[in-house]
């Protein structure tokens, strides 16, 4: 499985803009980047994916650097519905068609 | 439209019997994936099913076991249960196979085992 590396928690204050960072730098060409999030009780919940372009969705929008070694979630608006584990994972073209996630980032927003 | 349902959200088992957990997958939806996620391990993948057939299986013992429907409702089973099955099982279902189809996932099932 691809690997990526993110921080392990990050703050934020209600209604500011976050920002969440994802490493992939062994990730291959045809590899998509998918982000989920896990509210506390929750199953997690699908986000948004891309493959080389920018993305927008009604949640979130996903930057992907030109050599798409790196990513960034971007919540415009943080609410305190917000606050939740974001898992940044890789599929790959192996057909293997399972998530590997792997630790996320703790996203606490601060009322 | 409904979500992925699971049943039941709770059970308490005793070590040593079997149980099998339910899955209804969104409606249309073909492929079903189980995950099973516990504070040490974290979110661990169990096995995937598409079109009644496993695609992929987990590095699970062969005590954890599942199958699909002709309806795309999937079924798993633990055998044998040890105290290290207390986890939440949570199933999971996609339009598609392949890289570029997102996953719902449901609230999971709690299982306890004494």
């Amino acid at each position: 499985d691809a690997k990526t590396t993110q921080p392990n928690s990050m703050e934020s204050n209600e209604e500011e803009p976050v920002h969440l960072p994802c490493n992939h730098s062994t990730i291959s060409g045809t590899d998509y980047i998918h982000w989920y999030r896990q509210l506390p009780s929750q199953g997690p919940e699908y986000v948004i994916h891309g493959l080389t372009s920018n993305v927008n969705n009604r949640m979130a929008s996903l930057a992907i650097a030109e050599d798409r070694k790196s990513s960034t979630l971007i919540l415009h608006r943080a609410t305190l519905r917000d606050a939740a584990v974001y898992y940044c994972i890789l599929r790959d073209r192996t057909g293997a068609n399972n998530l590997f996630f792997g630790t996320g980032t703790r996203l606490t927003v601060i009322p | 439209k409904a979500g992925v349902t699971q049943t039941p959200r709770y059970l308490i088992k005793t070590r040593g019997q079997q149980v099998t957990l339910s899955c209804s997958p969104i409606s249309g939806h073909r492929s079903v994936s189980w995950y099973q996620q516990t504070p040490g391990q974290g979110l661990q993948f169990l096995f995937e099913y598409f079109s009644e057939t496993q695609r992929n299986k987990g590095n699970f013992p062969g005590r954890f076991s599942g199958r699909q429907f002709s309806n795309s409702r999937s079924e798993m089973n633990v055998s044998t249960l040890e105290l290290g099955d207390s986890a939440l099982y949570l199933c999971a279902s996609s339009l598609g196979a392949g890289r570029d189809y997102g996953y719902t996932f449901g609230s999971g099932t709690r299982l306890t085992v004494v």
